[in-house]
């Protein structure tokens, strides 16, 4: 019964290998986010999407593409990887919406961590 | 641009003390948020406090917010050592949804 579950935990590649990141909540919230966190513990947000919709894109390299096939699940591909990559990454979900916004709790997934080689 | 700043970075106390970490923001917010974070784990939400409340009581934690400092502190009270975690303040900017973390207080309780 996990909230926000992610695949992998941890990800270990190459450079200039394309990966996938999966996320799943059953929390039946409307906002899921992606968020990066590097090996200074700071968090940022890269990604946010409501109902399927995109709603935040960060400074983010396009080798980064978020995929929301429904409003349950917001993957996460990384083509060309960098050694700049190598970080956690955090997917959340919140209830909010078009109204409220996604500045309601969010609920974090367990993190992936990716290093790249 | 980052929103939230933790103070201090690190604190080391002994079980049974209180934990006082402090957040200090820039812009004008409608709510603040604070977030535990367990070594290898994803966050957890503690305590939301909305921008007009003052102060805010969750079981051992107190949470205070002054919007015309543009900070907030949370205290925990009794420390145990399973309260050993970085604890993170989020706020939110008003048009969009995004919430803007900070750098994170790493909180030791020494057994």
């Amino acid at each position: 019964d996990t909230a926000v579950s992610q695949t992998p935990k941890y990800l270990v590649t190459q450079m200039g290998n394309d990966k996938s990141i999966k996320c799943e909540q059953n929390l039946g919230h409307d906002t899921m986010y992606w968020y990066k966190q590097d090996s200074k513990k700071f968090l940022k947000i890269m990604f946010s999407y409501n109902n399927k919709e995109l709603i935040i894109n960060e400074t983010v390299p396009n080798r980064f593409s978020p995929k929301s096939p429904d409003k349950a699940h917001l993957n996460l591909h990384i083509n060309s990887l960098e050694l700049g990559d190598s970080a956690v990454y955090f997917c959340a979900s919140s209830q909010g919406n078009s109204i409220s916004g996604g500045k309601d709790t969010q609920y974090f997934g367990p993190g992936t961590r990716l290093t790249v080689l | 641009s980052q929103q939230g700043e933790e103070d201090p970075q690190a604190l080391s106390i002994q079980e049974g003390e209180n934990a006082t970490m402090n957040c200090s923001y820039k812009t004008s917010i409608n709510n603040l948020q604070w977030y535990r974070q367990n070594s290898g784990r994803g966050l957890v939400h503690l305590i939301l406090i909305r921008s007009n409340e003052r102060e805010k009581h969750s079981g051992r934690l107190r949470v205070t917010l002054d919007t015309s400092k543009k900070s907030s502190s949370l205290l925990i009270t009794a420390s145990r050592a399973a309260d050993t975690a970085s604890y993170f303040c989020a706020t939110d900017e008003d048009s969009s949804y995004k919430l803007i973390f900070g750098s994170g207080t790493r909180l030791l309780v020494r057994p």
